[in-house]
């Protein structure tokens, strides 16, 4: 069984420049959801989509948003880049969401991204 | 404000050794806790999920417990390895729907 595939693994961007990020789920699992992890502010939660609809997201500017697609797959994209951005961007995929009871979360390998 | 926090930040401690990871969070509502480690450069592995309806789970040599009540959680090594050596992350699903993170426990097992 396949498990999450994030793709890139690594990406350089300069300030401005607008990036897009890719995450497969686990077949069967219809959640998916993306974090940024940084050395300073740790793991914080991006959103998530379901059923190709945003259903919960966090507390970031408009410039992070996402999609989802029929078949589960989910991009993020982010405009304007900053070089705070810089982090490791994770996605999680679930059968049904982290924000609903008993859902097991399972982890891709991220994808790191500099800007420079 | 929800918050989750994780003590202590670091941990050396020699192989072999029996140790206790902290988690702690605020808010008593929650919906789960789940335990991930995460690799140097790697994405974050479920090592454990509780229920907010649950007490303790067990995989293992792991071992997490859940205090509602007290708004804590442990994780329980037993028997440590070198292989053992990651970042421990504490996670929370409140009942709001909020994912919170803890900040992790860099846990290093000397051999």
């Amino acid at each position: 069984k396949a498990g999450v595939t994030q793709t890139p693994r690594y990406l350089i961007k300069t300030r401005g420049q607008q990036v897009t990020l890719s995450c497969s789920p686990i077949s069967g699992h219809r959640s998916v959801s993306w974090y940024q992890q940084t050395p300073g502010q740790g793991l914080q939660f991006l959103f998530e989509y379901f059923s190709e609809t945003q259903r919960n997201k966090g507390n970031f500017p408009g410039r992070f948003s996402g999609r989802q697609f029929s078949n589960s797959r989910s991009e993020m994209n982010v405009s304007t880049l900053e070089l705070g951005d810089s982090a490791l961007y994770l996605c999680a995929s679930s059968l049904d969401g982290p924000q609903t009871t008993n859902t097991e979360a399972f982890f891709g390998q991220g994808t790191r991204l500099t800007v420079v | 404000k929800q918050e989750v926090t994780q003590i202590p930040a670091a941990l050396s401690v020699p192989e072999g050794e029996n140790l206790v990871l902290n988690c702690s969070f605020t808010d008593s509502a929650i919906y789960n806790l789940q335990w991930f480690r995460q690799d140097p450069g790697k994405g974050l592995t479920s090592l454990l999920l509780i229920q907010s309806s649950q007490r303790e789970q067990t995989s293992g040599r792991l071992n997490a417990s859940l205090d509602k009540s007290s708004g804590r959680s442990t994780l329980y090594i037993a028997a440590s390895q070198p292989g053992d050596s990651a970042t421990y992350l504490c996670a929370v699903t409140f009942s709001n729907y909020q994912l919170i993170w803890g900040a992790g426990t860099k846990l290093i097992i000397k051999p």
